[in-house]
This record gives structure tokens, sequence and C-alpha cells, in this order.
């Protein structure tokens, strides 16, 4: 079967570092994405990571472990707008997006 | 310039009620999504659509029927509408849905959609 996981709900400080995780299981994978989803709004492209390793842009970065099945989104230098949900979600074998229920980032002063 | 737009942001209606949501891409993209988040913020994909033709279909309640005039629009028609169906529903679009290049998703802004 397929499964994906994250954390409901992380706190961080500002200005500091936080890396979000996410597991999933899944028999095809095509690669695996971080969307972030500000309250009320729509989710919007963070990362895609089809290969093993770590992918950088800017204060974030994506890190992908295929043979884990496991993924991180690292958040450097953390700012009061960064407060949102953190999606996850894999391409499986018929590209299909398969999503995780989201982590919900709050930063405190 | 708005690249995938929906139409109501907001829908309040009766049980048994019949409604439609509209959504439309500038992008050119070849194919577009609908999904339900639920309070929960599960992200569910309920259809897709590639040129004009269904190529995802979840096992969601035949009440749902999506139609795709042409390749920049697909719309959300739903029937007898239950309490159940309270939800924000979002169209997305993206380049292609196979391949060997990955299908980066824009999402519409959502439609909230509550039953009483």
């Amino acid at each position: 079967g397929q499964n994906i996981d994250q954390p409901t709900e992380m706190t961080a400080t500002e200005g500091a570092i936080v890396q979000i995780n996410c597991t999933y299981q899944t028999s095809g994978f095509n690669g695996l994405f971080w969307y972030q989803q500000h309250a009320g709004e729509a989710p919007t492209f963070l990362s895609y990571n089809v290969l093993d390793g770590l992918e950088e842009k800017g204060r974030f970065s994506s890190f992908l472990s295929r043979s884990k099945g496991y993924s991180y989104l690292l958040l450097k230098e953390l700012q009061m707008k960064d407060s949102a949900s953190y999606l996850c979600a894999f391409l499986d074998s018929n590209y299909q997006l398969i999503w995780g229920a989201g982590t919900k980032l709050i930063i405190k002063p | 310039d708005t690249a995938v737009s929906q139409t109501p942001k907001y829908l309040v209606t009766q049980m048994g009620n019949d409604k439609s949501i509209k959504c439309e891409q500038n992008l050119g993209h070849d194919t577009m999504y609908w999904y339900k988040q639920d309070s929960k913020k599960f992200l569910k994909i309920m259809f897709s659509y590639n040129n004009k033709e269904l190529i995802i279909n979840e096992t969601v309640p035949n009440r749902f029927s999506p139609k795709s005039p042409d390749k920049a629009h697909l719309n959300l028609h739903i029937n007898s509408l239950e309490l159940g169906d309270s939800a924000v529903y979002f169209c997305a679009s993206s380049q292609d849905v196979a391949g060997n290049t990955y299908n980066e998703q824009f999402f519409g802004p959502g439609t909230r959609l509550t039953v009483l």
C-alpha cells in the first residue's frame, strides 16, 4: 500500500532553524514535493526531489533518501511569515500525487 | 494575470441542492485537477483531466461530475449536496501528468463550500 506521514504541528523561534520530516511508503516513486500553505490560501510549490541528496533554494532546503523513504524540509533564519502548513507529497508510479496531511509550523518571536 | 482562478470563492447552500464551481487556467497547461481538502487538511485528489480526457477518477460519489469544455477550463458540478461535502475545493493545473519531467501543480485560490 501507500502511505505518507509527517508531524501534525511544530513550533520554532524566529531566526532559528527547523526541520520538518516526512516518511512515505510506496511501490512506485517518481519524486517528492514540498508545498507551503498559509491558512485560508492555496498550496504553493517549494521544492521537488527525485534523486537522493539535498536541494538548496535560499533559506529552504529539501533532502531525499529513496532507500529510507524519507525526506525533510529545512527552513533557516525563520521569519514570522514562515508560519504555515507544509505539505509533502510523492508522485506514485501512475504519476498521481499522494499528499500528507501537512505540518503546521508555528513561529514564535 | 491570475494563473489559476476559481469561482465562487465562497459557496453556502442547502442540503439537496445542485451547485457548480468553475475553474480556469491561463498557463497553457495540459492537465487540470480537482482536490478536496477537508477539516483535517488532507488534500484528496478527485479528478484530473488531460486534453479533455478524464485520466484519474478517484472513488468519489457519482454526484460529483467534472466537465471540461476546453483545455483551459475544468468545472466541478455537484448534485444533491450533502453535509459531508462541506470542504475547500481546489482546482490545480500542471504542464504534464506523466513523462520525464515533474509536474509542479499550480493551485487556484480554493472554493469554501458550506452545506447547511
